[in-house]
């Protein structure tokens, strides 16, 4: 089993839609935890850090819910510049620790 | 504001081949990482380092080498190439991986390889 599993999709949406993503984790040690954007040959960046409490900016919320271990991202009022390549990202506790990617999730925004 | 910077951003190497793709950061950032990308595979994480003197292994190691001898660099060498080592790599560096608050990876502009 993977460390960190996300739906590989692709997400085909029109401009305005709602879309959510989940990603699962495998390591209940795991403290911290993101959303990264790639787009197309480029390096991946940082969308956001998700909090315990669940945190939001502007179109996007993370949620965390360490119980089930999945964390999710939502993406209110799509934008065709949403299109892009969603990963969670988690850091994986042992004895030293490192950041594990899950496989990305595609969104395509469609007008 | 250099970041992390990562060179050679192309190369096309023949089986059996060895080469080092280099990988500078400017941040002071104790955690740097190598991972390399695949068509369907995502990000796979090749090795890691905590600090200056400290690698450690990720998920796809082998055929690769690492060394940390200074907090700036973290070379990674292919110890002699093979078609299924063509990928796109990546060098990410992080202030701590455990924080939430300081674990953002800054990541170079990636280096693409190609091995006949």
């Amino acid at each position: 089993r993977k460390e960190v599993e996300q739906d590989p999709g692709p997400f085909n949406v029109p401009e305005g839609a709602t879309v959510a993503f989940n990603c699962t984790y495998s390591n209940s040690a795991s403290q911290s935890f993101f959303w990264y954007r790639q787009d197309c040959r480029k390096e991946p960046k940082l969308l956001m850090s998700v909090y315990s409490s669940g945190n939001e900016d502007g179109r996007f919320t993370a949620q965390l819910n360490r119980a089930s271990q999945y964390i999710s991202l939502l993406i209110r009022d799509s934008k065709l510049s949403d299109s892009a390549t969603y990963l969670c990202v988690v850091n994986i506790y042992g004895h030293t620790d490192k950041l594990i990617f899950g496989t990305g999730t595609r969104l395509q925004v469609f007008p | 504001n250099a970041g992390v910077t990562q060179t050679p951003k192309f190369q096309v190497l023949k089986t059996g081949q060895s080469m080092t793709l280099q990988c500078a950061q400017d941040m002071n950032h104790e955690y740097m990482s190598w991972y390399r990308q695949d068509p369907g595979m995502g990000l796979r994480l090749i090795h890691y380092s905590v600090g200056a003197g400290i690698t450690d292994q990720g998920e796809v190691p082998n055929g690769y080498n690492v060394s940390r001898s200074t907090t700036e660099d973290f070379p990674l060498r292919l110890l002699s190439a093979a078609p299924s080592q063509t990928s796109v790599y990546f060098c990410a560096s992080s202030y701590s991986p455990r924080s939430q608050n300081t674990g953002e990876l800054f990541f170079g502009e990636g280096s693409r390889l190609t091995v006949l």
